[in-house]
C-alpha cells in the first residue's frame, strides 16, 4: 500500500532554512487526481496546512506562510520537498507529509489527507 | 479563511456510551453543484499521525468501525462514536476542503470516564 516517509534535519537554527523530503513508496507521485501536501503540528497543539503540490509542479500555499515556503516535486525520485525560510521558534513542530485527494468547488480544488507519513519532529534552536 | 470551531475541547465518556463531537464552519461547506459537504474527520492517537475516518461529512473510510458516524450539512457537523471503546481514546479533528487555506478544527480530546 502507499506509504510516505519524511526525512531531514531534526534541528534547525533560528533564521535558517528548514528542508524536508517526503519519499513516496508503493505508488506513483505522478498519479492524477492527487495532490501531495505538508501539514505541521506544534507540540501539544493542532494541525496547520502548509501547502500542497500537484505532480506537474502546481503549488498551493497557506497564505500565512506563503512568503517563506517553497514546495517542489521530483517525479522520477517519487519525492516531494518542503523548504521553509527564516525559521523561528514558532516553526518548531512535527511536520507531516500526506497524499491529498483532489475535488473541486467553485473556489478551489483540494481534498482530505490520506495516508500520512509518520511525521518528523523539527526543533528550532541555536 | 474558513474557520473551523470544534466543541467540546475534551469529553470523558464511559465505555459503551456515546460520544458526540461538534464542528462548526464559518461558511457553508456544501457545494451546490454536487450537493456534497467538503468536510473530513480524523482520529489522532498519541505519537501517531492523524488517521482519516470520514470524508464528505458522512462517508466512512474502509476499515473504520461502524460505531463511527458523521452527520451534518452546511456549517454544522457531528462525529458520533456510537459505543465508546478503549481504543477510541484519541484527539479528533475536523477539516474543511471547500477552500484554501485548508483548515482544521482545534481538536476534541476523548477520554474514558
Amino acid at each position: 500500500q502507499l506509504q510516505l516517509q519524511e526525512s531531514g534535519p531534526g534541528l534547525v537554527k533560528p533564521s535558517e532554512t528548514l528542508s524536508l523530503t517526503c519519499t513516496v513508496s508503493g505508488g506513483s507521485i505522478s498519479s492524477s487526481n492527487y495532490l501531495w501536501g505538508w501539514v505541521r503540528q506544534p507540540p501539544g497543539k493542532g494541525l496547520e496546512w502548509i501547502g500542497s503540490i500537484f505532480y506537474s509542479g502546481t503549488t498551493y500555499y497557506n497564505s500565512s506562510l506563503k512568503s517563506r515556503v517553497t514546495i517542489s516535486v521530483h517525479t522520477s525520485k517519487n519525492q516531494f520537498y518542503l523548504k521553509l525560510n527564516s525559521v523561528t521558534a514558532a516553526d518548531a513542530a512535527v511536520y507531516y507529509c500526506a497524499r491529498q485527494s483532489e475535488y473541486c468547488t467553485d473556489i478551489s480544488c483540494q481534498g482530505w489527507f490520506d495516508p500520512w507519513g509518520q511525521g518528523i519532529l523539527v526543533t528550532v534552536s541555536s | 479563511d474558513i474557520v473551523m470551531t470544534q466543541s467540546p475541547d475534551s469529553l470523558a465518556v464511559s465505555l459503551g456510551e456515546r460520544a458526540t463531537i461538534n464542528c462548526k464552519s464559518s461558511q457553508s461547506l456544501l457545494y451546490s453543484s454536487n450537493n456534497k459537504n467538503y468536510l473530513a474527520w480524523y482520529q489522532q492517537k498519541p505519537g501517531q499521525p492523524p488517521k482519516l475516518l470520514i470524508s464528505w461529512a458522512s462517508i466512512r473510510e474502509s476499515g473504520v468501525p461502524a460505531r463511527f458516524s458523521g452527520s451534518g450539512s452546511g456549517t454544522d457537523f457531528t462525529l458520533t462514536i456510537g459505543s465508546l471503546q478503549a481504543e477510541d481514546v484519541a484527539v479528533y479533528y475536523c477539516q474543511q476542503y471547500y477552500g484554501t487555506p485548508l483548515t482544521f478544527g482545534g481538536g476534541t480530546k476523548v477520554e474514558i470516564k
